[in-house]
Parts: C-alpha cells; structure tokens; sequence
C-alpha cells in the first residue's frame, strides 16, 4: 500500500482481556517496528522485526507482550491481559533499508478500562 | 544509557519568531539524526534528517546540523508560521536498528 496501515484506529477493552493490534506496512519494506507512545511522552520502542523473525524484542515491558510476523509483511501485537497502565498509542513503522528513514502509521490508540 | 534530550514545552512564539528546539543525544558511535513532526491529530512524520557529522538536514525552512563535537542536533527555523504548530521529537538510530526518541516538544504559534 501507499502507507502503513493500523488497524483498529480506536480500541477500548476491559482490564484483563486480550487484544491483537495489526499493522500493514509498506509493500516491499523488510523492517517492522512497533512503538507505544503515552500522553506527554516520546515513542518507546517496543519490537523490532527484519523479515519474519524478531531481531530485537528487548524492548517488550513483560511476558504479556508478543508480536508476529509469520509471513514477513502483516504484523500482530497482542497483549494478553490487559492492565490500565497498557493505555497508549500503539505505532508501527516500516523501513526498507539503511538511510531511507521510517514511515509510521496513523497508531491504534488504545484504551483500556 | 543510550537517551535523548529535548528542551521542555511548550515553546510559545509569535508568527515570523526564530525558533530553536535543542537536542542532545547520549549514544555509542556515529548514529543517524532525525527530527520527526506530529501535527495535531495525525501520525508521526520525518521532518529531516543527518547522517554524519556536520551534516545539514533541512526541509520545509527547518535545519538542523549534526554536532558531533557537542552531541547535538539543534532544530532550527528563521521565520515561524501559524502551521508550524505541532510537536516536535528529536530521535537516532544506527542503521536499521530502532529509534531512540525524545520526549518532545511542542510548539505553539500564534499570529
């Protein structure tokens, strides 16, 4: 596509359900990343993936965190049950190489009641 | 650790005011610079960017140059608009690698 695409827009769920956020990212791109961005604050980087595999996932706050990318395009994090401090925007970003930059989505905002 | 700091906001100007948003980073090597823009109610975009030292990032009348003397990559602009109101996020990488982003910065213009 002409952008990165995240899916949904909004998501409001209960505390300790589980949710799955897409992301579609630029056709082409073999880096995916995923940021969270609090109210006030800077993206924090959360996973990084080159193709399928996760190059780096240091960033993941705890166990409840996981993402996929199984066919090296579409990519899926899920956050199992769900805490209110998991509140944020959630961003993807692709990349298609050394020096040419990253292009973000619009993110998932998601609330988490 | 590996960090970034940006001046507090907001920065409050009045149309045509020059701005500068300072930035300094903390990190191992030579990374790339970056300064990205989050207009009210849209995503992050890349405003400009610096790959190594002294070079000069520049787009829509920002610049910014990378100092690897003070580890810094000042965001600059000589005459400000109304739509220059957004936050502003200083930010570097190594390569491919992830970023690392600064709080932010917003930037209110008035006329």
């Amino acid at each position: 596509g002409a952008g990165v695409s995240q899916t949904p827009s909004n998501k409001v769920t209960e505390k300790g359900k589980y949710v799955e956020l897409r992301c579609d990212p630029i056709s082409g791109h073999t880096a995916l990343y995923w940021y969270r961005q609090s109210l006030g604050q800077g993206p924090e980087f959360l996973i990084y993936f080159q193709g399928t595999g996760a190059a780096d996932d240091s960033g993941l706050p705890n166990d409840r965190f996981f993402a996929v990318r199984p066919e090296g395009s579409v990519s899926t994090l899920k956050i199992q049950r769900t805490e209110r401090g998991d509140s944020a925007v959630y961003l993807c970003a692709s990349s298609s190489g050394t020096g040419h930059g990253y292009t973000f989505g619009s993110g998932t905002r998601l609330t988490v009641v | 650790g590996d960090s970034v700091t940006q001046m507090e906001g907001p920065v409050t100007l009045s149309e045509e005011a020059f701005l500068t948003i300072n930035c300094t980073y903390t990190a191992t090597g030579y990374p790339s610079l970056f300064w990205y823009v989050q207009y009210p109610g849209e995503g992050l975009q890349l405003l400009l960017k610096a790959t190594k030292a002294d070079d000069k990032g520049s787009n829509k009348g920002f610049e910014a140059t990378y100092r690897k003397e003070t580890t810094s990559f000042h965001l600059e602009k000589g005459s400000v608009q109304v739509s220059d109101s957004a936050v502003y996020f200083c930010a570097w990488s190594y390569n491919t690698d992830k970023l690392i982003f600064g709080t932010g910065t917003r930037l209110q213009v008035f006329p």
